[in-house]
């Protein structure tokens, strides 16, 4: 299994509609999860981050964890074109240095 | 200059030759990271230095070599590389590593081509 797991899609959705990204997660003792958002031939920028259970909002982007469950996802209110990217999950394991581990990454395509 | 720099932003070297990436990073961060990022793959963590000293080495092949003369600058060295090779080295800072909720902070990559 591996470490942190994402669908590299891509995932369409209509200019306007939710899109929602998932991430999932292997090492029970996770602390600190990350969404960057990456645009073809840039460097990921950080979205948001969630420590704890439950939503954290930002704007039009909702993380949601659930550390039960090992997952965490992106949910991205009135999608607009531009924020069409891949989308890179990050996790930062427990135990000595914190040290974060990426998923592959989903590729989200919002057309109008 | 502001964030994480990275120079050179493109570089097209033969398997012969020898040549450096340089990041620096303005934030006052003490960690800083080496990433590979191959065409429709993952991040791959290279190294990471906290405070100047290596913490992680993933299993690098030796024609990589890095270095950390200060918290604020961050070198990769490269010689006799392969086509494989090629792909966007991303630089990266944060913080630290103690707390486990540090942001990391990405330069703009450089785009590397190996002939």
């Amino acid at each position: 299994q591996k470490e942190v797991e994402q669908n590299s899609g891509p995932l369409s959705v209509p200019e306007g509609a939710i899109a929602s990204l998932n991430c999932t997660y292997s090492d029970r003792g996770s602390q600190s999860f990350f969404w960057y958002r990456q645009y073809s031939g840039k460097s990921p920028e950080l979205i948001m981050f969630i420590y704890s259970n439950g939503d954290k909002e930002d704007g039009r982007f909702t993380a949601q964890l659930n550390k039960a469950s090992q997952y965490v996802s992106l949910l991205i209110r009135d999608s607009q074109p531009s924020d069409s990217a891949t989308y890179l999950c990050a996790v930062n394991k427990a135990g000595g240095s914190y040290i974060p581990t990426f998923g592959r990454g989903t590729s989200l395509i919002v057309h109008p | 200059e502001t964030g994480v720099t990275q120079t050179p932003r493109h570089l097209v070297m033969g398997m012969t030759n020898k040549k450096s990436l340089k990041c620096e990073q303005h934030l006052g961060h003490n960690a800083m990271y080496w990433y590979k990022q191959s065409a429709k793959k993952p991040l791959e963590l290279m190294f990471v230095y906290s405070l100047e000293e290596r913490v992680e080495n993933n299993s690098v092949p030796s024609r990589f070599s890095p270095e950390c003369p200060n918290s604020s600058h961050l070198f990769l060295h490269l010689h006799t590389l392969q086509p494989e090779d090629s792909a966007l080295y991303l630089c990266a800072s944060s913080q630290g590593l103690a707390g486990g909720r540090d942001t990391q902070y990405f330069g703009p990559g450089t785009r590397l081509t190996v002939l």
